[in-house]
């Protein structure tokens, strides 16, 4: 177990829709990432965010927005759901967001969308 | 951006021998590149990892080198056991302060048969 906790585990729902994921990252760790995994593509960095701001941006499309609160949870919002949005998403944590810091993950968000 | 390829997809390797996974990338700026260890259905997990000043890193039964004027890196694991069956993933970061961005390869699907 890594400390990070993602939910829901699965998700399933219909094109068009609009979902949300939900991560809490590791006690003490500010920095929060978010990756989708898919068969295809591997594993794709969207975002990053540092103590409630953005920092790093990834190949996220302008469908998908993230935030990160003041408790330093984190939400991935996916609009306008289309089939290949269907993947299993994984939000990651580390310490202070430098380079050299583990990322430490957690058990992921499996969305399908149909 | 950064552009990270890994090779081969797959590898099969009989229990005891060495199996080695080689990656190469674009960004004369990336330097430190970590190793994530999946198991099926399951999370991503650091498992070596090297900064670019660095041209060699050992941990046990794993080794990570780097060639930076080739812009490559290897992950070799000797006397491989039914446990190291998994995919295995090399990554690049590049990174500013608190910002930082890690690029995946593709993955290697690593079998150790009995």
């Amino acid at each position: 177990d890594s400390g990070v906790t993602q939910t829901p585990k699965h998700l399933i729902t219909a094109t068009g829709q609009r979902v949300t994921l939900r991560c809490s990252p590791r006690s003490g760790d500010l920095s929060v990432y978010w990756y989708q995994q898919s068969l295809d593509q591997g594993l794709q960095f969207l975002i990053q965010y540092y103590n409630g701001e953005e920092r790093a941006k990834g190949n996220i499309l302008e469908r998908f927005s993230a935030q990160q609160f003041p408790d330093l949870h984190s939400e991935l919002n996916l609009s306008s759901l289309e089939l290949g949005d269907s993947a299993l998403y994984f939000c990651a944590s580390s310490p202070d967001g430098t380079q050299y810091n583990e990322q430490f993950f957690g058990p992921g968000t499996r969305l399908t969308v149909l | 951006g950064e552009n990270v390829e890994q090779h081969p997809s797959t590898l099969s390797v009989q229990e005891g021998d060495s199996a080695v996974i080689k990656c190469t990338y674009s960004d004369s700026a990336s330097n430190y590149f970590p190793w994530y260890k999946q198991e099926l259905g399951k999370r991503p997990q650091l498992i070596i990892d090297i900064r670019s000043n660095v041209g060699e890193k050992k941990d046990q039964r794993i080794a990570v080198t780097l060639n930076k004027t080739a812009k490559h890196f290897s992950l070799h694991i000797t006397e491989t056991q039914p446990e190291d069956s998994a995919v295995y993933f090399c990554a690049a970061s590049t990174a500013r302060g608190t910002a930082s961005k890690l690029t995946f390869g593709t993955g290697t699907r690593l079998q150790v048969t009995l």
